[in-house]
């Protein structure tokens, strides 16, 4: 069955530290990938998405995620964290067979920063 | 605001009752999904309308949860006969359809604040 599985269910940085959140996708000659985050009391956020062509791809609040075929991974990065990052990060692939594009979540990831 | 509202924000019930939750999407999205999403959890796909039309429903939709979107705009999830495993957010987001040669499943869905239910 597809899924997306994202390891680490909890991580702390310090502000200004580097950030890398993991990301694992089990479907998909071509996947399309999507990073949301949410913020505590609000809905889902996109922070990019992936498609095809360039395997780094920018998102908005200085994120970026490189996807990566031979390790089945799409792993989200920020090069200096601050404190308004903290939150939950959802990686999600559309379901495979569809054609309208609704989304398989992995379990998420909650972020603390410490100042 | 032309974002996704959802309403209420929060309802507390008691088992066996039943509740209702409205969404309003993007009004030029014809597409809209209904999620749960459970403490600890990623949220997870309840059914998809696209304009008035229901065209696919998850086994996690129970016969006691019923979602309409009459005349193509706002949608309705009910739950009829409420059970304490039926706490959980709700959440609702739209989407365009597919455009500019991109399949649909590459479009952005837009989603709202959730509706956060407890029953008690």
């Amino acid at each position: 069955a597809q899924s997306v599985t994202q390891p680490d269910i909890h991580i702390t940085v310090s502000e200004g530290a580097s950030l890398e959140l993991r990301c694992n996708y089990s479907y998909g000659a071509t996947p399309y990938l999507f990073w949301y985050v949410q913020s505590p009391g609000q809905g889902l956020q996109l922070l990019l998405k992936y498609f095809s062509g360039d395997t780094l791809v920018q998102g908005i609040k200085g994120f970026e995620a490189e996807f990566k075929r031979s390790q089945s991974s799409f792993n989200l990065r920020k090069p200096s964290v601050h404190w308004s990052d903290a939150a939950e990060y959802f990686c999600a692939e559309p379901a495979g067979g569809t054609s309208y594009g609704k989304l398989t979540f992995g379990q998420g990831t909650i972020l603390t920063v410490h100042p | 605001d032309t974002g996704v509202s959802q309403d209420p924000r929060h309802k507390i019930t008691k088992r066996g009752q039943n509740v209702t939750f409205r969404c309003d999407p993007i009004s030029e999205h014809n597409r809209l999904y209904w999620y749960r999403q459970t403490l600890g959890q990623g949220p997870e796909f309840l059914t998809y309308f696209q304009n008035e039309a229901q065209l696919e429903k998850s086994r996690l939709l129970s016969d006691r949860f019923s979602a309409e979107r009459p005349k193509g705009s706002f949608s309705t999830l009910e739950i009829q006969r409420t059970e304490q495993g039926d706490s959980a957010m709700y959440l609702c987001a739209s989407s365009f359809p597919g455009g500019q040669g991109l399949p649909s499943s590459y479009n952005e869905q837009f989603f709202g604040p959730g509706t956060r239910l407890t029953v008690l």
